[in-house]
């Protein structure tokens, strides 16, 4: 039969914007929050996590925001560069789960245009 | 380099075969995993060990057998694999207790 890829979402934006990648997640009761980068021909890179009693963290030129309300994370980058042309996954580890049972989303295309 | 290798880098096989994935990481972490992602499906944990014990099988099919011989190798064996186990099959590794998990570049498998 035909195979069917998984569709990703895709964001396409200009070097120097910023980039909101959005993520909805199902499970209310999950302890932490995390984003990773998969650029072509390599593994998952950790970029930033947040616990689920905050909600927002800063890192180096990335935002997360956590609204548990609606169930929404989203990573924010600033001034984006062609290096952060990548696939960006949200994930999370629920609440009892151990650290390294990482529940993955579909993941984020980003194309950054030069 | 995330300081987690994984060898080989490409492996093709076939349905009778058999053949094992390495990983290895000197990070002085004690939890490593393994992960499988494929075309069709986000990345999914197949398996889960802290401390040289496997804590995690998210209902994996017995055509694949983790080992963990200590804490920096991890292995996967597999044989009788079928077709729709083609995919990147990666191995993380972390300490206990922290939420970044670090990754090797995977293998890319196909059975034939």
């Amino acid at each position: 039969g035909e195979s069917v890829g998984l569709h990703l979402p895709t964001l396409s934006v200009q070097e120097g914007d910023n980039s909101i990648i959005n993520c909805a997640y199902s499970n209310s009761a999950s302890d932490y929050f995390i984003w990773y980068k998969q650029e072509s021909g390599k593994g998952p890179q950790f970029i930033i996590d947040i616990r689920s009693n905050m909600d927002k963290r800063q890192g180096q030129r990335v935002t997360v925001l956590l609204n548990k309300t609606v169930k929404h994370l989203s990573l924010q980058i600033a001034a984006t560069q062609p290096g952060d042309s990548a696939v960006y996954f949200c994930a999370e580890i629920p609440n009892g789960g151990s650290q390294g049972n990482l529940i993955f989303g579909k993941g984020t295309k980003l194309s950054v245009k030069p | 380099e995330t300081g987690v290798t994984q060898t080989p880098r490409h492996l093709v096989m076939g349905m009778t075969n058999k053949k094992s994935l390495k990983c290895e990481q000197h990070l002085g972490h004690n939890a490593m995993y393994w992960y499988k992602q494929s075309a069709k499906k986000p990345l999914e944990l197949m398996f889960v060990y802290n401390f040289k014990e496997q804590t995690e099988n998210n209902s994996v099919p017995s055509r694949f057998s983790p080992e963990c011989p200590n804490s920096s190798h991890l292995f996967l064996h597999l044989h009788t694999l079928q077709p729709e186990d083609s995919a990147l099959y990666l191995c993380a590794s972390s300490l206990f207790g922290r939420t970044e998990a670090f990754f090797g570049q995977g293998t890319r498998l196909t059975v034939v």
